[in-house]
């Protein structure tokens, strides 16, 4: 089955307790690329990538890192979450190295940083 | 800037009652104009791309249109499973992707 996924699902962390979230695709897709989604504020792009070993800054990337040294995978970094990175947090791929094309989300992790 | 801008915020439909979703933008370079859907705790999946303006395309009750500066989503005759948040997005020619804060669409039965 074509399909993102995310883990974890679900987190509960400290402030300043360095996490990973990870991403996969398996549907050889070029572009990835991380949102967060919080109330009011709707889908805001953090990092994308379109191609591997390319990536590039959304417009929240402030706290956040990405890495892409293969194709199917999108990780993404807190080094230091803060409070305010509390967020649901979506991964998507895309055919293609632009955004010409549609995504394909991931379920979402949901994030609490205490 | 570029930017999006979804209208209205909210809306309640009487099953069968047709309507219309705005999304209004702004954009250097547009590569593609897209709408999503979204239910509650899930990702968005997505319903259409438009590239230019004049551009149509019709999924079962909903048909998407584009014109240089707006793009609207019709809902002919909903029914209570329409119910979910719609989003509008833009691709720009940096190839960043912007999101609207959506239209949240409750049918009723």
């Amino acid at each position: 089955e074509a399909q993102v996924t995310q883990n974890p699902r679900y987190l509960i962390t400290v402030t300043g307790k360095k996490l990973t979230v990870t991403c996969s695709q398996n549907m050889n897709h070029e572009y990835m690329s991380w949102y967060r989604q919080d109330p009011g504020l709707g889908l805001r792009q953090i990092y994308y990538s379109m191609n591997v070993e390319v990536t590039d800054k959304g417009d929240v990337p402030e706290g956040y890192k990405v890495s892409r040294k293969e194709k199917r995978n999108f990780p993404l970094i807190l080094e230091s979450p803060s409070p305010n990175q509390t967020s649901l947090y979506f991964c998507a791929s895309s055919p293609g190295t632009s955004s010409y094309n549609e995504q394909f989300f991931g379920p979402g992790t949901r994030l609490t940083v205490l | 800037e570029d930017q999006v801008t979804q209208s209205p915020e909210a809306l309640r439909l009487q099953e069968g009652e047709s309507s219309s979703l705005n999304c209004s933008y702004t954009v250097s370079g547009l590569r593609g104009l897209f709408w999503y859907r979204q239910d509650p705790g899930k990702g968005p999946e997505f319903l259409f791309t438009l590239y230019s303006a004049g551009e149509e395309k019709e999924k079962e009750r909903l048909k998407a249109t584009l014109t240089k500066k707006e793009s609207f989503l019709h809902i002919t005759a909903p029914k209570p499973e329409d119910s979910a948040t719609y989003l509008c997005a833009f691709g720009n020619r940096d190839d960043k992707i912007i999101f609207g804060k959506g239209t949240r669409l409750h049918i009723l039965p």
